[in-house]
């Protein structure tokens, strides 16, 4: 069993469009986050959530929003895609930081 | 703020050669730290973590490394390197007690030539 597991893997999408990816974990963590990481494969959290509450938002356009139904899943909804969010998303679940990763979305606009 | 430096974007050795990765931090508390190794389109992968206790942390595929407080460092070595080494390496910090913000370093990419 995948303990940290996201969909698509893969997404192509025209500019403007919206797109979710998802996320879920099965390790019965608290706390789960999305990282962006861009073509420099810098790592950048854009947000945390504790139990389902938004912890951390780093300054991320309100195109970005993120959605937890439970505390096992973290949904990232984007609206009106830009050149600019081609990157690979990653989602994370944690316990005391220690951090397991997806494999990663690649998302690229065209 | 907690943030982390990792000198060098690029090491390069040769195979069987000492692998050195650099990485100093900055925390406001006493951290956890982590290196994630990162091979060609994949995820992030932990390689190994300092919470508590001894300083000097062994990982998995023969990596360790050592917390030195003084220092505000946590150099990754490895005594012998490997072809299957080379990927992009990430030291990270997390204050405990914090927001729960783990912080990576930019990377550096592990080159291994025969």
């Amino acid at each position: 069993d995948t303990a940290v597991s996201q969909t698509p893997k893969y997404l192509v999408t025209q500019m403007g469009n919206d797109k979710s990816i998802k996320c879920e974990q099965n390790l019965g963590h608290d706390t789960m986050y999305w990282y962006k990481q861009d073509s420099k494969k810098f790592l950048k959290i854009m947000f945390s959530y504790n139990n389902k509450e938004l912890i951390i938002n780093e300054t991320v356009p309100n195109r970005f929003s993120p959605k937890s139904p439970d505390k096992a899943h973290l949904n990232l909804h984007i609206n009106s895609l830009e050149l600019g969010d081609s990157a690979v998303y990653f989602c994370a679940s944690s316990l005391e930081g220690y951090c397991t990763f997806g494999s990663g979305t690649r998302l690229t606009v065209v | 703020a907690q943030s982390v430096t990792q000198l060098g974007s690029h090491v390069s050795v040769s195979e069987g050669a000492l692998v050195l990765l650099r990485c100093n931090y900055s925390s406001s508390v006493p951290p956890y730290l982590f290196w994630y190794v990162q091979y060609p389109n994949q995820g992030l992968q932990l390689l190994l973590k300092y919470t508590t206790g001894a300083t000097l942390v062994k990982g998995i595929n023969g990596f360790e490394a050592e917390f030195k407080k003084s220092e505000t460092s946590f150099h990754l070595t490895k005594p012998s390197a490997h072809m299957s080494d080379a990927a992009e390496y990430f030291c990270a910090v997390f204050p405990r007690g914090s927001n729960y913000k783990l912080t990576f370093g930019k990377g550096t990419l592990l080159t291994v030539n025969p």
